[in-house]
C-alpha cells in the first residue's frame, strides 16, 4: 500500500518570504501522480500543483513549484512570496493509476504566515 | 472551470435514523466518484470508491452496510449514513474524475454532519 507523510505539522512564514513543505511517499509503482492541495477553513480542497511521475521537469505554478525527486520519494511544496491569503492546511496526495485513482493523502501541514 | 457540488453543506440528524449526501458533477460525467471523511485537523480518509452502474468499493474497515453508496448516474453519488450514532459526526467530502480532462479529480465543498 502506498504511504504519504508529511513531517512537518505546522509551519510559520513571514509574509513575501518563501517556505517549503516536505513530502515523502512510498510506492512500488512506476506511472502515478502528486498533488499538493491547499484547505483553507472553508474546508474546500483546491488544487494547487501537478506532478506526474514520468515528467523530470519539476511542476510550477506561479509562485508555487515542486522538487520531485523520484528516487528518493521525496516531493517538496516551495511557496515564494508568501501572501496572508496562503495560510490553510496543506495537504500531500498521491494518486494510483494502477488502482482506480484512488488518492492517499498525507496528514497534513498548517502554514501559518505572519504579517 | 469543472465543478462538483455537494448537498447539504451542513446537516443534523437524531440517532437512529439516515442521512442521504448527495455529490452531483455539474459540467461532466463520472463514472468514477470518492468519498472520504475528514476528522477536524486530520487528513482525509479514503472511505469508498463509487463506480456508476456498479457496487461501489469499500476501504477496509468501512462498514458498507453502514456507509451506502448509490452512483446511479454519470453525475451523481449518494452516501447513505444509516442509523446514525454521534461518533458518526465529521465531515465528508467527496470528489469525481473527469476522464475527459486528463483525468483531473474535482472535490465537493464537503457536508458537516452532526448526529445529536
Amino acid at each position: 500500500a502506498q504511504t504519504v507523510t508529511q513531517s512537518q505539522p505546522e509551519m510559520s512564514v513571514q509574509e513575501a518570504e518563501t517556505v517549503t513543505l516536505s513530502c515523502t511517499y512510498d510506492t512500488s509503482e512506476s506511472d502515478y501522480y502528486l498533488f499538493w492541495y491547499k484547505q483553507p477553513p472553508s474546508r474546500q480542497m483546491i488544487l494547487v500543483i501537478r506532478q506526474e511521475a514520468y515528467k523530470q521537469q519539476n511542476a510550477t505554478e506561479n509562485r508555487f513549484s515542486v522538487n520531485f525527486q523520484k528516487a528518493a520519494k521525496s516531493f517538496s511544496l516551495k511557496i515564494s512570496d508568501s501572501q496572508l491569503g496562503d495560510a490553510a492546511m496543506y495537504f500531500c496526495a498521491y494518486r494510483s493509476e494502477a488502482n482506480a485513482g484512488k488518492s492517499t493523502f498525507g496528514d497534513g501541514t498548517t502554514l501559518t504566515v505572519k504579517p | 472551470g469543472a465543478v462538483v457540488s455537494q448537498h447539504p453543506s451542513r446537516v443534523i440528524c437524531k440517532s437512529g435514523t439516515s442521512v442521504k449526501i448527495e455529490c452531483r458533477s455539474l459540467d461532466f460525467q463520472a463514472t468514477t466518484m470518492f468519498w472520504y471523511r475528514q476528522f477536524p485537523k486530520q487528513s482525509l480518509m479514503l472511505m469508498a470508491t463509487s463506480n456508476e452502474g456498479s457496487k461501489a468499493t469499500y476501504e477496509q474497515g468501512v462498514e458498507k452496510d453502514k456507509f451506502l453508496i448509490n452512483h446511479a448516474s454519470l453525475t451523481l453519488s449518494t452516501l447513505t449514513v444509516t442509523s446514525a450514532h454521534p461518533e458518526d459526526s465529521s465531515f465528508y467530502i467527496c470528489s469525481a474524475r473527469d476522464e475527459e480532462q486528463w483525468d483531473t479529480i474535482y472535490f465537493g465543498e464537503g457536508s458537516w454532519l452532526t448526529v445529536v
